[in-house]
């Protein structure tokens, strides 16, 4: 148990609704990633945030947006969702934001289906 | 965007082998190389982390080195075993704290 909880799990839903993937980061981590996996690909960097506010943007399409909340807990929001955004996706906490090589933390991943 | 390159994409090798993959990654703003070790149906887990030139980790039967002169590390496993089986991902962490992921090298260890 990495101690990052992702929910829900798995989610089915239908092209052009809107989705939230919740993450709660280990206890103390300051810092979340967000991340896809689609099929056949790496793990595709979406978005950073520190202590709630955005670090490092990656390859995140317009119809998603992410926030970091008080708590530390963060959301992905994916909206307008096409048949390609199914994937798995990954939220991963670290302790360190810059000066320290911390290792990422992932949760067990949600996987979103868009039929 | 960094690419982040693996080799092999995948990889068999009978129990008790040893066997290494490779991780390439540009070294421009370098800060820190992470292999983690991800079995089915479950989450990445981190294996080493290295940031120094020349840095050698080992844990038990694995062990990695790292070169960013050069950008590149390996990451050796002696004597697989079945339960070595998984997708090994290295990952560049840059100076501006972001993680690029290789798209990982699958390894299945037949007993």
């Amino acid at each position: 148990d990495s101690g990052v909880t992702q929910t829900p799990k798995h989610l089915i839903t239908a092209t052009g609704q809107r989705v939230t993937l919740r993450c709660s980061p280990r206890s103390g981590d300051l810092s979340v990633y967000w991340y896809q996996q689609s099929l056949d690909q790496g793990l595709q960097f979406l978005i950073q945030y520190y202590n709630g506010e955005e670090r490092a943007k990656g390859n995140i399409l317009e119809r998603f947006s992410a926030q970091q909340f008080p708590d530390l807990h963060s959301e992905l929001n994916l909206s307008s969702l096409e048949l390609g955004d199914s994937a798995l996706y990954f939220c991963a906490s670290s302790t360190s934001d810059r000066g320290r090589a911390g290792e990422l933390f992932f949760g067990e991943g949600s996987r979103l289906t868009v039929l | 965007i960094l690419n982040v390159e693996q080799s092999p994409q995948s990889l068999h090798v009978q129990e008790g082998d040893s066997t290494n993959f490779t991780c390439s990654f540009p070294s421009s703003n370098f800060y820190a190389l992470h292999w983690y070790r991800w079995e089915t149906a479950k989450s990445p887990e981190a294996l080493f982390v290295m940031t120094l030139n020349g840095d050698e980790k080992k844990k038990g039967r694995i062990s990695a080195t790292l070169n960013t002169k050069e950008g590149y590390s390996y990451l050796y496993i002696k004597g697989s075993q079945p339960e070595d089986s998984a997708t090994y991902l290295c990952a560049q962490r840059n100076t501006g704290n972001q993680f690029y992921f290789g798209t990982g090298t699958s390894l299945t260890v037949i007993p």
